[in-house]
């Protein structure tokens, strides 16, 4: 099955600093997407990138679709007590006959924000 | 707009009792998907349906049903629950099967088989 590697697995940070995780798969996804998961709540979206070289700005949040079309990464600056949670790196593959509908998920990035 | 919507919240579960976790969207989406959330493992998909009267195995579909029961719904059972099945479900939903129509989540389900 499809492999989406997501890194790192957890981080540990002070207030303020800036924060980057990113995601690489094995194969050409034509969308990227990110999300993010307070406790106890399902992931919202972050952000969607549909093009290669696209980068993408919400906020304190960046986050750029790779040119190779294999890869992606989110950027966080200046990170508040608000930032903690899981994010997650999530890909549509550009061969839709095989996974026609489907996602794949990264395993997530355990965000933590000391004050 | 209550987005997705997805009852129980909590559910306690002794082993071989079966059950049914109940999704609703009313964003008019085509797509909805099931998916387990466990430490560590990120989000799996167990079952999807790419549109109504459609239902797909994903990557964790044994000891799972689904149901589409029309646009708005789509279920997931459990014949007979297993202590492997506790974990956190979560359903989602997209407008499209197209590639620029992002998943849209609800706030899970979380299951404990004893």
């Amino acid at each position: 099955g499809q492999q989406l590697n997501q890194s790192p697995q957890s981080m540990f940070i002070q207030e303020g600093e800036d924060v980057s995780m990113n995601c690489t798969s094995s194969s050409i996804f034509n969308t990227w997407l990110w999300y993010k998961q307070d406790p106890g709540e399902g992931p919202v979206l972050l952000i969607a990138l549909y093009k290669a070289g696209e980068l993408t700005s919400n906020g304190r949040l960046t986050a750029q679709f790779g040119i190779t079309r294999k890869d992606s990464f989110l950027n966080i600056s200046a990170s508040i007590p608000s930032d903690v949670g899981i994010y997650f790196c999530a890909g549509q593959p550009a061969d839709r006959g095989s996974t026609l509908g489907r996602l794949y998920f990264g395993r997530g990035t355990q965000l933590t924000v000391w004050p | 707009n209550a987005g997705v919507t997805q009852t129980p919240k909590f559910q306690v579960l002794k082993t071989g009792q079966s059950m049914t976790l109940q999704c609703a969207q009313d964003m008019n989406h085509n797509s909805m998907y099931w998916y387990r959330q466990d430490p560590g493992m990120g989000l799996r998909l167990i079952y999807y349906s790419a549109s109504e009267g459609t239902t797909d195995k994903g990557e964790v579909p044994n000891g799972y049903n689904v149901s589409r029961l029309n646009k708005r719904e789509f279920s997931l059972r459990l014949e007979s629950a297993a202590p492997s099945q506790t974990s956190v479900y979560f359903c989602a939903s997209r407008f499209l099967t197209g590639y620029n129509s992002p998943l849209h989540f609800g706030n899970g389900t979380r299951l404990t088989v004893t």
